[in-house]
């Protein structure tokens, strides 16, 4: 099976652009998560679904940054406007049903926001 | 809250020899998961190795195996027969019921030839 898919693995743009980032989570897993890894700030989980539904995403940085998952296959992260302080990687993980514990992530979409 | 410790930043280890990752962590919960990923340059985050609280045995994958230390709060990680590809940044981290996933800040592991 195919793991955690994402799009695209780099991405550099200018300050202002918007940008969009994309996940495909392991077919059959019903638990998303979106993370953000950066040098200074480690791993932190930016939002999570469950079944579609955004359950938790206190950790959204600011309205800058919107997730959708209009279906069970895909999901989308983006930023807008970007900032110079959004370059870092952008994780997307999947869980299934009831082992939400254990995560499997993507390989990730290095951003650089010039 | 939830906190995990790794106080190891780096490590070093020759090729074919083994080495041992120290984790330690913080809860109240009695019921939890423990985990050990591995990050190599490529930046891909690879899940190594999983725990449940509530098993005694210690779990092992290959080269890989924990101890699991559950009074102690500890989750240390074993890598027997080091291989240049083992070389990554290995990050525990702890979930349980209601929690987020949480991070250690890491290891560097360097395997040399």
């Amino acid at each position: 099976d195919a793991g955690v898919i994402q799009s695209p693995r780099h991405e550099v743009t200018e300050m202002g652009q918007e940008v969009t980032l994309r996940c495909k989570p392991i077919s059959g897993h019903n638990s998303l998560f979106w993370y953000r890894q950066t040098m200074m700030r480690g791993l932190e989980l930016l939002i999570y679904f469950n079944n579609n539904v955004p359950i938790d995403d206190s950790g959204m940085p600011e309205d800058r940054f919107s997730a959708k998952m209009p279906n069970a296959s895909f999901s989308t992260l983006k930023i807008q406007p970007s900032e110079p302080r959004d370059s870092a990687v952008y994780f997307c993980a999947s869980s299934l049903g009831r082992r939400q514990e254990t995560q499997y992530f993507g390989p990730g979409t290095r951003l650089l926001v010039l | 809250a939830q906190t995990v410790t790794q106080s190891q930043p780096e490590m070093s280890v020759q090729e074919a020899e083994t080495v041992t990752l120290s984790c330690t962590y913080d809860t109240s919960e009695s019921n939890y998961y423990l985990f050990w990923y591995k990050q190599p340059p490529s930046r891909q985050m690879i899940l190594v190795i999983r725990q449940e609280a509530y098993k005694q045995q210690n779990a092992t994958e290959n080269r890989f195996s924990v101890n699991f230390q559950k009074a102690a709060k500890s989750f240390s990680l074993k890598i027997s027969d080091s291989q240049l590809g083992d070389t990554a940044m290995y990050f525990c981290a702890f979930w349980t019921s209601g929690s987020r996933l949480t991070f250690g800040e890491g290891t560097q592991l360097t395997v040399n030839p």
